[in-house]
């Protein structure tokens, strides 16, 4: 199968730092990316459609300015949080749609782990 | 609103028994239905996924699907202790490549 991932897999900062997360699809191209956020014991929410040429989409409530989005190239995606709190402590995984057995199977980065102090 | 809606569990079936794991969904437009197994601190892997109704089987793995009652479940037979996770449904709804996931179910197979 289709394989991606992010980098890095574990981060510690401070508050108020910025953090930036790579997503890559290592062997397939991907003209979207999505990423998700997942606190403890919940489900994954969508946050933001990320297009490759053109802006992202957010979700409602998902601020665009705190969580920048850039798609740099085909095999890349990068998701930077901004000026971080603690409430922005969780557990950020990509994925990137793949033209397999089905038409929007969706494959997942191995996930990044933010903590903010 | 577009939901997707799974019994949080746990769920705790014996080891070798079948598991039987549902999920509703509110969208009548969704067409595309998956299944994720998630284990804990890992991103979620796909186990399954349907589109049309009836059964669709996969080892030890079947999915069941009926869009009258808007309405997918997933049943795994001869339940093993490694099946202890987190199974996530997920519904595409919005455009081809999105999709909408549930608040997943725990299930834990007793040895």
């Amino acid at each position: 199968g289709a394989v991606v991932s992010q980098h890095p897999s574990r981060v510690i900062c401070k508050s108020g730092t910025s953090v930036k997360i790579e997503c890559r699809s290592l062997d397939f191209q991907a003209t979207t990316m999505f990423w998700y956020r997942q606190f403890p014991k919940k489900s994954l929410m969508l946050m933001a459609t990320s297009n490759e040429g053109s802006k992202a989409t957010y979700e409602q409530g998902v601020e665009k300015d705190k969580f920048l989005i850039n798609h740099a190239s085909l095999t890349l995606s990068t998701l930077t949080v901004t000026s971080a709190h603690p409430e922005d402590s969780s557990f950020y995984i990509c994925s990137a749609p793949f033209a397999g057995d089905s038409y929007n199977e969706q494959f997942f980065g191995p996930g990044t782990r933010l903590t903010v102090l | 609103q577009k939901e997707v809606e799974q019994n949080s569990g746990p769920l705790s079936v014996p080891e070798g028994a079948i598991a039987s794991l549902n999920c509703t969904y509110s969208d009548r437009g969704s067409q595309s239905f998956f299944w994720y197994r998630q284990y804990s601190g890992k991103s979620p892997e796909l186990i399954m996924f349907i589109y049309s109704n009836g059964d669709k089987e996969d080892g030890r793995f079947t999915a069941q699907l009926n869009k009258a009652s808007q309405y997918v479940s997933l049943l795994i037979r001869d339940s093993q202790p490694s099946d202890s996770a987190t199974y996530l449904c997920a519904v595409n709804t919005g455009g081809y490549q999105k999709v909408t996931f549930g608040t997943g179910t725990k299930l834990q197979v007793i040895p």
